[in-house]
């Protein structure tokens, strides 16, 4: 167990809907990282926040959008979802930006 | 663009026998993690190397970094069915802050 949350496990929704994935990073921990896990494209950063400032982005669509709140918890949000969305949501903190980072257990999200 | 490859993409050894997935980068980057992933499940944290000629040995598994030819080897020794599992190395961008994975080795440890 990495100490990171996120919930919920599973999601199901249709094409078109919005989602919140959310995250809970290590106590401690001030940054907060959110990748995509899916066949064709393999693990790819999507965006990181570090004490509720957003420090980098990779490749996140401009549907998706996240924030993290004072108490350090983050949020991603996913909206008009398409079927190519599908796919394991982690969250990973870590201290400090740059240090090693601790996954959490994912978000599995399904749309139909 | 920093692209980080692994080789090979499958493997399926015998349980005993050694072996070594093989992971360059194409930047240059001082940081590489090393990551295990179980079917369906998170990504558990083996190695961090931090400098040119790091090594590292966890029970059978053992990573070295070479930053000048930027290659990172992840060694088997004398493997275990325990160990099947997907593994994943990461280079960190550095001041970009994100680490970019390889594709990952599906390894396979058969008795």
């Amino acid at each position: 167990d990495s100490g990171v949350t996120q919930t919920p496990k599973h999601l199901i929704t249709a094409t078109g809907q919005r989602v919140t994935l959310r995250c809970s990073p290590r106590s401690g921990d001030l940054s907060v990282y959110w990748y995509q896990q899916s066949l064709d494209q393999g693990l790819q950063f999507l965006i990181q926040y570090y004490n509720g400032e957003e420090r980098a982005k990779g490749n996140i669509l401009e549907r998706f959008s996240a924030q993290q709140f004072p108490d350090l918890h983050s949020e991603l949000n996913l909206s008009s979802l398409e079927l190519g969305d599908s796919a394991l949501y982690f969250c990973a903190s870590s201290v400090v930006s740059g240090y090693e980072q601790y996954f959490g257990p994912g978000t599995r999200l399904t749309v139909t | 663009e920093l692209k980080v490859e692994q080789n090979p993409l499958f493997l399926s050894m015998q349980e005993g026998k050694n072996y070594t997935i093989y992971c360059n980068y194409s930047t240059t980057s001082d940081r590489l993690y090393w990551y295990r992933q179980d079917p369906g499940k998170s990504l558990e944290s083996l190695f961090v190397l931090l400098s040119n000629g790091a090594v590292k040995q966890e029970g059978r598994l053992m990573a070295s970094l070479d930053t000048k030819a930027r290659l990172s080897t992840l060694h088997i020794t004398a493997a275990v069915h325990d160990l099947s599992a997907t593994y994943f190395c990461a280079v960190d961008m550095g001041g970009a802050q994100k680490l970019v994975f390889g594709q990952g080795t599906r390894l396979t440890i058969n008795p």
